[in-house]
């Protein structure tokens, strides 16, 4: 089945650590994307790239990097540089030519 | 800049009564609508959405919105619902530019009630 994972679905932090959400697609979409969802707060655009080798940052970027070295994947670091890190990170993908998106389901990350 | 507001961020509904949940957007070019919806703890799911043509759209399980230009809305309708539509939805909207970046609203958190 084609589609988006991410892993892990559930990761804890502690405060100063470096760790990276993973997301991997078998779509063959050339666009991806992190968002980052805090409740009330909708989905906040953290990093997005369109072809292998370039990433834009988006609305959010501090405190997070990313790597695009091949089409299928799309890893997030968080960063000891961001200071609040607790949140839901979602992973999508979007085709060439097509308006919408397609999302992976999630990894919920949580500093203790 | 695009933006979408939604205007409500709970409604709770009877079973089997109709709902409507309000999305405005701003933004200064010609835009592509969606309503995604999200279950507990899992990604999001896309309902329907506007690209062009009849302004008014039909989507997954029974639900319709209706794009007004004029008045930059796309309320999102369902005449009946059932317990499996509590959930989350969000609203969004993308100007087809600068990588087709989706912007979202804040959510509206459905609770249907028997």
């Amino acid at each position: 089945d084609g589609g988006i994972t991410q892993s892990p679905k559930y990761l804890f932090r502690k405060e100063g650590q470096n760790v990276t959400l993973s997301c991997e697609q078998n779509l063959n979409h050339d666009a991806m994307y992190w968002y980052r969802q805090d409740p009330g707060q909708g989905l906040r655009l953290i990093y997005y790239s369109q072809i292998v080798n370039d990433f834009q940052k988006g609305d959010i970027a501090e405190g997070y990097s990313v790597s695009r070295e091949k089409k299928e994947s799309f890893p997030l670091t968080v960063t000891s540089a961001q200071k609040n890190p607790t949140a839901f990170y979602l992973c999508a993908t979007r085709d060439v030519g097509a308006s919408g998106y397609t999302f992976g389901s999630g990894t919920r990350l949580t500093v203790v | 800049a695009q933006s979408v507001t939604q205007l409500d961020s709970q409604v709770p509904v009877f079973e089997e009564a109709p709902v409507e949940l309000r999305c405005n957007y701003s933004s200064s070019v010609s835009v592509y609508l969606f309503w995604y919806v999200q279950y507990p703890n899992q990604g999001l799911q896309l309902l329907l959405k506007y690209l062009s043509g009849s302004t008014l759209v039909k989507g997954i399980n029974g639900f319709e919105a209706e794009f007004n230009k004029s008045q930059t809305s796309f309320h999102l309708r369902k005449p009946s619902v059932h317990i499996s539509d509590t959930a989350e939805y969000f609203c969004a909207v993308s100007e087809g530019t600068a990588g087709n970046k989706l912007t979202f609203g804040g959510g509206t958190r459905v609770l249907v009630k028997p």
